[in-house]
């Protein structure tokens, strides 16, 4: 099984800062790494696939990088409405979801 | 418009077989290259998916929990299926569907771009 862990698991930041959600594979997932935005009490929405690749309608604040095992999510400019959990999915082998990133406004 | 909505028994007891429903519009589950996912979410805590049937009939499950699950799908309602069987209370969660697409010319999986808005599930005594 892979295994993928976030980093942080709460993270607090400021309106108009930029953030960074990392997402570290336990074994090469060859960019095969979607993200996803999960709003209290919402279905999780599809922000990015294929580490890079930003999904129809979503801002492009958004934009995702890495290889090999280590990912990133950064947000350019951190908006009110990106409070939520998010979470990282590796497709490389079989499905495995992250434990996700709390993200907070100070 | 794609949507999803998933339905389910809500409660259930301990050691019966849970039953869920989606029921879906925007697509078909006989159009090549399309698939749905069974993924569950206990309150307050992380994804986890479950299954997946694709328009050919092509079945995947979660190793961990193969021996329990079985999915199907009715083209003709649009519907696709999950039964759980021997449910415990760990397995009390929010389980959503989602839709996955495959185009011909790309043979990446686009993953899980569309949900339900997730059916409740509680098992207790």
């Amino acid at each position: 099984d892979i295994q993928m862990t976030q980093s942080p698991s709460v993270l607090s930041a400021s309106v108009g800062d930029r953030v960074t959600l990392n997402c570290k594979a336990s074994q090469n997932i060859n960019k095969y790494l979607n993200w996803y935005q999960q709003k209290l009490g919402e279905a999780p929405k599809l922000l990015i696939y294929n580490t890079n690749n930003l999904q129809t309608g979503i801002p492009s604040r958004f934009s995702g990088s890495g290889s090999g095992t280590d990912y990133t999510l950064t947000i350019s400019s951190l908006q009110p409405e990106d409070v939520a959990t998010y979470f990282c999915f590796q497709h490389n082998s079989w499905l495995t979801f992250g434990s996700g990133t709390k993200l907070e406004i100070k | 418009q794609v949507t999803l909505k998933e339905s389910g028994p809500g409660i259930l007891q301990p050691s019966q077989t849970l039953s869920l429903t989606c029921t879906f519009s925007g697509f078909s589950l006989s159009t090549y290259g399309m698939g749905v996912g069974w993924i569950r979410q206990p309150s307050g805590k992380g994804l986890e998916w479950l299954a997946n049937i694709w328009w050919d009939d092509d079945k995947y499950y979660n190793p961990s929990l193969k021996n329990r699950l079985t999915i199907s799908k009715d083209t003709s309602n649009n519907q696709a299926f999950l039964k759980i069987t021997n449910v415990d209370t760990a397995d009390t969660a929010t389980y959503y569907c989602a839709r996955i697409t495959m185009m011909v010319l790309d043979p990446i999986p686009h993953w899980f771009a569309y949900w339900g808005q997730g059916t409740l599930v509680t098992v207790s005594s």
